[in-house]
């Protein structure tokens, strides 16, 4: 579903610390996750997929978890460090006939805020 | 090995006046995707574009947009007679042929005054 939000959800952590940013999805059709991070001025930067036949996936510093039972996803970000400050948002894909991947579904984004 | 590269990176234009964004994939890539952005949201999905096709363009606003990706050259966005509400930044994406996580430009910011 549509995510508007005037105010961004905020997230404030030391140096180190490890940090769980939450994304609750819209659809339970949805078949492919991705975490996304967007620093100021910037696109968003890929950090990590998982699809919906799996439930954890791990990469450098980052775990993505997937619960489809109450369609909700999260992103742990393990010794988070001051350059980890930026929004995170997760998209998800909805499968349309032909095509595998293509229209993503964005939520409303989590500010991250590390300080040193 | 460039990424997506957008231009121009700003964009000022004035109410009634054409906005164009081009957007150049990643060298190989086939599938262009453009989505926006306002202040504090997240992206909003517009067109989805193989070579010379427009695959899905339901999040395209019915008038004064459309959107094209030619056989040569960069995928070109095109806004007709710009309004206050059009600003926003403007993201393109690209991706290779039945893959994901699909690689962003850093988008073009247009203010219309």
């Amino acid at each position: 579903g549509e995510n508007v939000g005037l105010h961004l959800p905020t997230l404030s952590v030391q140096e180190g610390d490890n940090s769980i940013i939450n994304c609750a999805y819209s659809n339970s059709a949805s078949d492919y996750f991705i975490w996304y991070k967007q620093e100021s001025g910037k696109g968003p930067q890929f950090i990590i997929d998982i699809r919906s036949n799996m439930d954890k996936r791990q990469g450098q510093r980052v775990t993505v978890l997937l619960n489809k039972t109450v369609k909700h996803l999260s992103l742990q970000i393990a010794a988070t460090q001051p350059g980890d400050s930026a929004v995170y948002f997760c998209a998800e894909n909805i499968p349309t006939s032909g095509t595998s991947y293509g229209k993503l579904t964005f939520g409303q984004g989590t500010i991250l805020t590390v300080h040193p | 090995n460039a990424g997506v590269m957008q231009n121009p990176r700003h964009l000022v234009r004035r109410r009634g006046q054409e906005a164009r964004l081009r957007c150049s994939p990643v060298k190989g890539h086939s599938h262009v995707y453009w989505y926006r952005q306002l202040p504090e949201e997240g992206l909003k999905f517009m067109v989805y574009l193989q070579k010379e096709n427009i695959i899905d363009e339901s999040g395209m606003p019915k008038e004064r947009f459309s959107a094209e990706f030619p056989k040569e050259g960069p995928s070109i966005l095109r806004i007709q007679q710009v309004v206050r509400g059009d600003s926003a930044a403007y993201f393109c994406a690209s991706s290779p042929r039945d893959s994901g996580g699909y690689t962003f430009g850093s988008g073009t910011r247009l203010t219309v005054v």
